[in-house]
């Protein structure tokens, strides 16, 4: 079963600092990585998509990088800001197709990140 | 706009009512999910769909039944509310579409809906 552990729980952060978030897989066997960020009280917001065949993505000041074979990500934030205080979310899809494998997300616990001023 | 949106926002309900939840895609996506978060739990997938008339079983199924008659909407209904579902659901759906060019088959989630069961 498909595991995904997202390192640290909690961070807090001075403005401007660049800060990288941590996810690993225990299965390598992946179609796709997401990225996530949730406010509170809000629905997931898509960030970015690294397919497995893909070793970063990037948008803006982010950066997804993803190794498969070692069943790690990173999410990359530069210059951080307050705005960016939220909580990402990791999930992997372990399938393309939902009527052999499901074609479920299975998601980490998340990484609530605070931006201080 | 193309989207995923979930109705109601919030509901109150009493133990033993029966009530559902409304999720509408403009995607044309053939796949459609039911999660529900909860604080020491994360997000946990209830019930998925594969296609109109096709649905199955997620990790958290017990309690709750789904349709899918038309490719867009996906309600999830709770046959008999109980406390242990006082929780945010999220719908959420997935390529491929049906039509046009699907993004990549990222998932796209719903604002959520906050349902207390008293």
């Amino acid at each position: 079963k498909q595991e995904v552990t997202q390192i640290p729980a909690a961070l807090s952060v001075p403005e401007g600092e660049n800060l990288v978030l941590n996810c690993s897989f225990t299965d390598s066997a992946i179609y796709n990585l997401q990225w996530f960020r949730q406010d509170p009280g809000k629905g997931l917001t898509s960030l970015l998509l690294i397919q497995s065949s893909q070793r970063e993505q990037t948008s803006g000041r982010l950066n997804a990088s993803l190794d498969k074979s070692s069943g790690r990500s990173t999410l990359y934030i530069a210059a951080s800001q307050p705005g960016d205080s939220a909580t990402y979310l990791c999930a992997v899809r372990e399938g393309r197709w939902i009527e052999t494998s499901g074609s479920r997300l299975t998601f980490g616990e998340g990484t609530q990140l605070t931006v201080n001023p | 706009d193309a989207g995923i949106t979930q109705s109601p926002r919030y509901k109150i309900t009493e133990t033993g009512r029966q009530v559902t939840l409304m999720c509408h895609q403009t995607w044309s996506h053939s796949y459609m999910f039911w999660y529900r978060q909860d604080l020491g739990h994360g997000l946990r997938l209830i019930y998925y769909s594969a296609a109109a008339d096709i649905t199955d079983k997620g990790e958290v199924p017990d309690g709750y039944v789904v349709s899918r008659s038309k490719t867009e909407n996906f309600p999830l209904t709770l046959e008999s509310a109980t406390r242990s579902q006082t929780s945010v659901y999220f719908c959420a759906s997935s390529g491929p579409s049906l039509v046009g060019r699907s993004p990549n088959y990222g998932y796209t989630f719903g604002s959520g809906t906050r349902l207390t069961v008293v």
